[in-house]
């Protein structure tokens, strides 16, 4: 099976713009999870979408967003980008039939705001 | 608030054995979970505990005691490339069965020659 794979790999925006980051995760796998990682806050979560409903919030500003489509694929959107905002974005698939703490990430998106 | 506290780094050498402990500050729980990562690569999952006791997995073991809040994975026989962060996990038990998890902020190890 193919894992989590994550579009693009790396990203360099200007404040104010906004960004994309796509999410396809394993086959079979309807739950995505969004975090992101930073030095300072180190792994946060951002939100959780199974069957295309978000299921869990993260304490992050309504800028991000995201969404699930019915073939599972997740996008993530950052609108008004901040300097802040720079960080590695990290998508997570997880089983249903199984543990919720078994999750399979793909390899992130670095975004870098200047 | 849920938190998990570990080291914030851990130095060995090859061949060694080093513990990473963590412990954690939940309203509920349902079970304590390890990752690694490699610099700039993505979180893997490496073992999951969800009742008290050792869980071996190959040079890798995690223990857990729910009574103390208190866990810790356990690296034997050190390698070059066990050179990684380690983060310790919970289900957060506001979010009900789903995936939300939260992560310690991670202890890096370096294993040396």
């Amino acid at each position: 099976k193919a894992g989590v794979t994550q579009t693009p790999r790396y990203l360099i925006k200007t404040r104010g713009q906004q960004v994309t980051l796509s999410c396809s995760p394993i086959s079979g796998h309807r739950s995505v999870s969004w975090y992101q990682q930073t030095p300072g806050q180190g792994l946060q979560f951002l939100f959780e979408y199974f069957s295309e409903t978000q299921r869990n919030k993260g304490n992050f500003p309504g800028r991000f967003s995201g969404r699930q489509f019915s073939n599972s694929r997740s996008e993530m959107n950052v609108s008004t980008l901040e300097l802040g905002d720079s960080a590695l974005y990290l998508c997570a698939s997880t089983q249903e039939r199984g543990s919720r703490e078994t999750q399979y990430f793909g390899p992130g998106t670095r975004l870098l705001v200047l | 608030g849920q938190s998990l506290e570990q080291p914030s780094e851990v130095t060995a050498v090859e061949g060694a054995i080093v513990q990473i402990n963590c412990t954690y500050q939940t309203s509920g729980f349902y079970g304590l979970s390890w990752y690694q990562q490699h610099d700039g690569g993505a979180p893997t999952f490496l073992s999951y505990n969800a009742l008290d006791g050792l869980e071996e997995t190959g040079r890798f073991s995690s223990f857990l005691s729910r009574s103390d809040s208190y866990g810790y994975l356990l690296l034997q026989e050190l390698q070059m490339k066990d050179s990684a962060s380690y983060f310790c996990a919970v289900r957060d038990p506001s979010s009900g069965n789903t995936g939300k998890l939260i992560f310690g902020q991670g202890t890096t190890l370096q294993v040396k020659p």
